[in-house]
């Protein structure tokens, strides 16, 4: 089955510490992206990408860092320097080939809390 | 600066009656709106969309309005039923390739 894959589900951090949250898609999609959602606030974007080895800030992307070196994968990076990691991450990718361009298919969220 | 609004933060509704939410935007280069339907713990799931050339677009219990001069769409689902329950995002985009821009999301609850 085609589709988006992110893990770990939920993911536990020691404050100062670097963790890395994994996102996989089969879509053969282009364009991956990666939000982050906080209670009662929609999804913002922090980084996305729309080619390999090709990738852009978002509106929130201090304290974050990502790699695209494979279509297929787009691993997030939070780091010590983001101040308020604790949330709900979501990874999406989109093809210019679908009917919507910019319909954006998500992965299942890893939830992060920092200790 | 948040250029998509979802004034309701919730909606509750009765089994079978309609249920409407409501998105305001500001930027007019928005050209595509979407609407997602997320349940707890999940990742959203695209729901209906439309072009800014359209003022209506309908799949099944679900109709999407668009208001340009307004800059307000609307999304309808009659008649609802509490598997609809979910936080629904209204999306948009522009002229960047694939970007989108969200609401904060209303949290619909259909009551049997």
């Amino acid at each position: 089955d085609g589709g988006i894959t992110q893990s770990p589900k939920y993911l536990f951090r020691k404050e100062g510490q670097n963790v890395t949250l994994s996102c996989e898609q089969n879509l053969n999609h282009d364009a991956m992206y990666w939000y982050r959602q906080d209670p009662g606030q929609g999804l913002r974007l922090i980084y996305y990408s729309q080619i390999v080895n090709d990738f852009q800030k978002g509106d929130i992307a201090e304290g974050y860092s990502v790699s695209r070196e494979k279509k297929e994968s787009f691993p997030l990076t939070v780091t010590s320097a983001q101040k308020n990691p604790t949330a709900f991450y979501l990874c999406a990718s989109s093809s210019p080939s679908g009917k919507a361009y910019n319909e954006q298919f998500f992965g299942p969220g890893t939830r992060l809390t920092v200790l | 600066d948040q250029q998509v609004k979802q004034n309701s933060p919730s909606l509750s509704v009765q089994e079978g009656r309609i249920s409407i939410l409501n998105c305001d935007y500001t930027n007019s280069m928005f050209d595509y709106f979407l609407w997602y339907k997320k349940y707890p713990a999940e990742g959203p799931t695209f729901l209906i969309s439309i072009s800014s050339i359209k003022d209506k677009n309908e799949d099944g219990r679900f109709t999407v309005f668009l208001n340009k001069s307004a800059k307000h769409l609307s999304l309808h689902i009659v008649p609802s039923q509490p598997g609809d329950s979910a936080v629904y995002f209204c999306a948009a985009s522009g002229t960047s390739y694939g970007k989108l821009t969200f609401g904060q999301g209303t949290i619909l609850t259909v009551h049997p």
